[in-house]
């Protein structure tokens, strides 16, 4: 399988903050790299595919990059509705593993 | 509009079977493939296997295989997740997502479904 290890698992920011979440991957997975927010109680909701591609109707704020197996995702203004947390799942090899997650909470 | 909507809350015994579905509408149903995700109390996201409508081809995550079964039901555009035999450690959200063709991201989730096994 294919691990994935998300980091921090963790992390405190103000609103305005810029923060990066980075993961990465035991081999290389080229590209196949998702990434979901998670607020309580809900589904995951996907914002980046294909590592750097930002789906339909999610801000502009949020961004991907990486290929291979080094990958970000940056939020370039913290706002209210971000806190919450997310995971990278790979979508190279079945099983389609995710990161163990990083929550994301107000300073 | 691409909808996934699953069955509702599930409390069990152990021992016990459970059949959940997830009824996919909105979209070529047999053209996707569908997959299920596993959310225990308070933890992150696992993978647990994925199957193809269309011809029911299916793969299984190892932590699952032999745990769970995958099926489907094209005539009605349902995917179920079914256990034989259910443990206390199968308390968890169950989660269907559509596979998107391209990339194969999770591009669309039903709400979940909360199974509790308890005696």
């Amino acid at each position: 399988d294919i691990q994935m290890t998300q980091s921090p698992s963790s992390l405190s920011a103000s609103l305005g903050d810029r923060v990066t979440i980075t993961c990465r991957a035991s081999q290389s997975i080229t590209r196949t790299l998702s990434w979901f927010q998670q607020k309580p109680g809900k589904a995951p909701k996907l914002l980046i595919y294909a590592a750097s591609s930002l789906q339909s109707g999610v801000p502009s704020r949020f961004s991907g990059s990486g290929s291979g197996t080094d990958f970000t995702l940056t939020i370039s203004s913290l706002q209210p509705e971000d806190f919450a947390t997310y995971y990278c799942q790979q979508s190279y090899n079945t099983p389609y593993t995710f990161g163990q997650g990083t929550k994301l909470e107000i300073k | 509009e691409v909808q996934l909507v699953q069955s509702g809350a599930e409390v069990k015994k152990p021992g016990e079977s459970l059949k959940i579905s997830c009824k996919g509408s909105g979209y070529s149903f047999t053209s996707f493939w569908i997959g299920w995700v596993r959310q225990m109390p308070g933890k992150g996201l696992e993978w647990m296997g994925i199957i193809y409508p269309g011809d029911s081809d299916t793969r299984y995550s190892p932590s699952f295989q032999g745990q769970v079964t995958i099926s489907a039901d094209k005539s009605i555009s349902t995917a179920y997740l079914q256990w034989s035999s259910l443990k206390a450690s199968d308390t968890a959200m169950y989660y269907c997502a559509r596979r998107d063709n391209d990339w194969y991201s999770s591009d669309y989730w039903g709400q979940g479904t909360l199974v509790t096994v308890s005696s």
